[in-house]
């Protein structure tokens, strides 16, 4: 059974930094595309990143680049998203999200982690 | 702003043929394949339909996706009250090199 189960999320003051783990398990992590997805309170999905299998290419939505890094440990089977210089907006549920193929887009995400609330506030 | 453009809202009774549309454009849509999520309150989004067309096993074949040209469209037949749920589709989009969302259409059983 495919597990995801993300950790790291807390209340950050605007301008701070966060690192948000994602680990996996009940899958052959090297083999799939990931990505983190957020909702933003009463606001819809929004793709934030995503990594190929081998972790070789990233890509990000416009909002987070220069700021968000996403990251792929193969050998501790876990997900990385380092935040910098988070403001309000990025306030959030962070969903990790295990795709269909090997490379991005990945033709969908079959699998999802229960998410991790980001607040960005003073 | 979504890229991808969904009606807020749909509603139907139980029983009946509810459809979503999405519309986008040449650089998503019309270039790429298109998945279907439904997410509950409270749960993870959960996957629907994939490739356009495509159900993952477990999904009930009430569930059904097409797509044509730069819209594409989700169809619930037999409609049950456990549908109710917003209701997202996304895509690549080649010109933003990065997967949109579209904004999300609520679907109430009346």
């Amino acid at each position: 059974e495919v597990q995801l189960l993300e950790s790291g999320g807390g209340l950050v003051q605007p301008g701070g930094s966060l690192r948000l783990s994602c680990a996996a398990s009940g899958f052959t992590f090297s083999v799939y595309a990931m990505s983190w997805v957020r909702q933003a309170p009463g606001k819809g999905l929004e793709w934030v990143s995503g990594i190929s299998d081998r972790g070789d290419s990233t890509f990000y939505t416009d909002s987070v680049k220069g700021r968000f890094t996403i990251s792929k440990d193969i050998s501790r089977n876990t997900l990385y998203l380092h935040m910098s210089n988070l403001r309000a907006e990025d306030t959030a549920l962070y969903y990790c999200a295990k795709a269909r193929l090997y490379t991005m887009p990945g033709g969908g995400f079959d699998s999802w982690g229960q998410g991790i609330l980001i607040t960005v506030s003073s | 702003q979504s890229v991808l453009t969904q009606p807020p809202s749909a509603s139907g009774t139980p029983g009946q043929t509810v459809t979503i549309s999405c519309s986008g454009s040449s650089s998503n849509i019309g270039n790429n394949t298109v998945n279907w999520y439904q997410k509950v309150p409270g749960t993870a989004p959960k996957l629907l339909i994939y490739s356009n067309n495509q159900r993952p096993s477990g999904v009930p074949d009430r569930f059904s996706g097409s797509k044509s040209g730069t819209s594409a469209s989700l169809a619930i037949s037999g409609l049950q009250s456990e549908n109710e749920a917003d209701y997202y589709c996304a895509v690549w989009d080649d010109r933003l090199n990065g997967l949109v969302f579209g904004g999300g259409t609520k679907l109430t059983v009346l």
